[in-house]
């Protein structure tokens, strides 16, 4: 079965430390996102990526980095510099630009916590 | 810049029909989507509206009126399982999706 694969689903960060949530697609995806999403509200775009090796910064990239120098791969790293982490966090997938009106496709999610 | 505008939260009973509405000011404007999510769960796709109208899918309609920036999310014979957030999200340049806060429905028996 094609889809997202996000792990882990539940992540601890002491402070001072920099945590990575992995994000694998096997649906042949060109674009990938990560979404940051804090209770009752909607989804916040952190980075995005069209191609492989090539990232752009969404609304709240302050924090955060990523990489992306595979296309099935679109690993977010929550730095140190984050002060409020605490969040579920998405990834998405699509099939990009040139079909913009293709829906994203998104992982189960990584609930991140401050110990 | 993009900000969306839908109720927070939304109440009905078993078979009937509910329209969320959700308005949106934006300065890229491709079309607008809809997403369900189940509590703690990852957000699936509904519609997608890039032209005015309706857009029919089963027991879901999505309406848009571009000239109104204006959209809504029409669920009939809602059963138990539509309880969920409905998000509506506009999509911008670089296939990027700015997302509304949601709103909550609660489909009571």
């Amino acid at each position: 079965d094609g889809g997202i694969t996000q792990s882990p689903k539940y992540l601890f960060r002491k402070e001072g430390q920099n945590v990575t949530l992995s994000c694998e697609q096997n649906l042949n995806h060109d674009a990938m996102y990560w979404y940051r999403q804090d209770p009752g509200q909607g989804l916040r775009l952190i980075y995005y990526s069209q191609i492989v090796n090539d990232f752009q910064k969404g609304d709240i990239a302050e924090g955060y980095s990523v990489s992306r120098e595979k296309k099935e791969s679109f690993p977010l790293t929550v730095t140190s510099a984050q002060k409020n982490p605490t969040a579920f966090y998405l990834c998405a997938s699509s099939l990009g630009q040139t079909y913009s009106n293709q829906p994203q496709h998104f992982g189960d999610g990584t609930r991140l916590s401050i110990l | 810049g993009q900000s969306l505008e839908q109720p927070s939260e939304v109440t009905a009973v078993e078979g009937a029909i509910v329209q969320i509405n959700c308005t949106y000011q934006t300065s890229g404007f491709y079309g607008l989507s809809w997403y369900q999510q189940h509590d703690g769960g990852a957000p699936t796709f509904l519609s997608y509206n890039a032209l005015d109208g309706l857009e029919e899918t089963g027991r879901f309609s999505s309406f848009l009126s571009r000239s109104d920036s204006y959209g809504y999310l029409l669920l009939q014979e809602l059963q138990m399982k539509d309880s969920a957030s409905y998000f509506c999200a506009v999509l911008g340049g670089y296939s990027t999706l700015t997302f509304g806060k949601g709103t909550m429905l609660l489909v009571s028996p």
